[in-house]
Formats: structure tokens, sequence, C-alpha cells
């Protein structure tokens, strides 16, 4: 079954930081372009980075450029969202998508970020 | 950043009745390499997005055949032909020609 499953959201105060996890299954990984999408409470979905298949090239939204970092490890088919100074508007479900035929064909459940003191 | 812009924001529907909903993006989505990358989605209640059409009418397996895309250019449509109750949820259109943005949702809901 192809599955992503993501974890490492939590409560985290603003300035502070948090690593999310997304563990690919049922698929070539490494064959996959991957990406962050996240979701605020109650609002619509938000594009927030996208990596290629081997990592050497990474693109981010103007809102995750300079303090977010999209990595992966293939060999442990895992998708990496570095998230630092986190601010009260990041609080969101983040969900990590595979991305194919310039659509996002896979998701997960989502993990949950929150921001607040 | 290329906007997309969808209407109605909501649309309530009887059950077996046809659904429409547009999707317009801010500049052309044709891509230079020929194919046009504008996809739909469906989130249900209390679940991740769920991919129906990529590259403006091809549907994604799976997907029920009374769902359908349609459109070129900047102006988009998807249609369901029947609605059932399983489609209630809200829809977004999202491009990828440039970096990925999506459609502010329709809610489709059973009147």
């Amino acid at each position: 079954e192809v599955q992503l499953v993501e974890s490492g959201g939590g409560l985290v105060q603003p300035g502070g930081s948090l690593r999310l996890s997304c563990a690919a299954s049922g698929f070539t990984f490494s064959n996959s372009w991957m990406d962050w999408v996240r979701q605020a409470p109650g609002k619509g979905l938000v594009w927030v980075s996208g990596i290629n298949t081997d990592g050497s090239s990474t693109t981010y939204a103007d809102s995750a450029k300079g303090r977010f970092t999209i990595s992966r490890d293939n060999a442990k088919n895992t998708l990496y969202l570095q998230m630092n100074s986190l601010r009260a508007d990041d609080t969101a479900v983040y969900y990590c998508a595979r991305g194919t035929w310039g659509a996002f064909d896979v998701w997960g459940q989502g993990t949950t970020v929150t921001v607040s003191s | 950043d290329i906007v997309m812009t969808q209407t109605p924001l909501s649309s309530p529907v009887t059950l077996g009745q046809p659904a429409s909903i547009s999707c317009r993006s801010s500049q052309s989505l044709v891509h230079s390499d020929g194919n046009t990358y504008l996809s739909w989605l469906q989130q249900r209640p209390g679940q991740p997005p769920r991919l129906l059409i990529y590259k403006i009418s091809n549907r994604f397996s799976g997907v029920p055949d009374r769902f359908s895309g349609s459109g070129a250019g900047t102006d988009f449509t998807l249609k369901i032909s029947r609605v059932e109750l399983e489609d209630v949820g809200v829809y977004y259109c999202m491009q990828a020609t440039q970096s990925p943005t999506f459609g502010g949702g329709t809610k489709v809901e059973i009147k």
C-alpha cells in the first residue's frame, strides 16, 4: 500500500524549532518528487516547500524561505522539514505529498504544529 | 505567484443533481513543455486532500467517472454529474505550472 506518515508535530513557543518527518512506503521513494503543504485551522491549502528526487534542488514559498529547510534521506525513505524561528502564523496541519504529473497524488494524514506561548 | 480564484465559495446541491466549480488563474497555466498543470483535489471533513483530476481532465486512479475536468489557458471547471452523499467536502484547484498555488476552496454541501 502506498503510504505517507508524518510525525514530529507538537506545541512550540514562538521563535522555537521543530523537525517534521514523513515516512514513505509502498513506492520507490527515491524516484519521487516530494512536497510539504500546510493548512491553518479552518483555512485552505498552502504549498510550503518541494524537493527533487536526489535532494539537489529545493524550492520554498516566500513564507518559508530562510526559516524552513526541506531535505530527504532516500536510504531511509524519509522526507524532512526543519522549521526554525517559528511564528504563530505557522500554526497548521502539515502534510507531505508526492508530486506526480504536476499534481500531488499521495498525501499523508498530516501532523499538527501549534506555535503558542 | 499565480493566483487561483475559485467560484462559488459554497455550492448547496440536491442529491443526484449536478454541480460545477470554476477556477480561474491570474495567468496562463500552459507550461513551456506544452502541458497544463491544473489539478483538482477533494477534502472530505477531517480528512487529508485527495487527488481527483490532474492535467485539466485526467481522472486519477479510483476516481468515479461522475467527476470530470475541462478548460484551457486560464479558465477551468470541475463537474460532478450526479452528486452523492460521499461527495460532500471542500474542493480545491491547484496549479503546478509554477510554484504550486491553490484556489481558496469550494464547499459542496447537500441541500
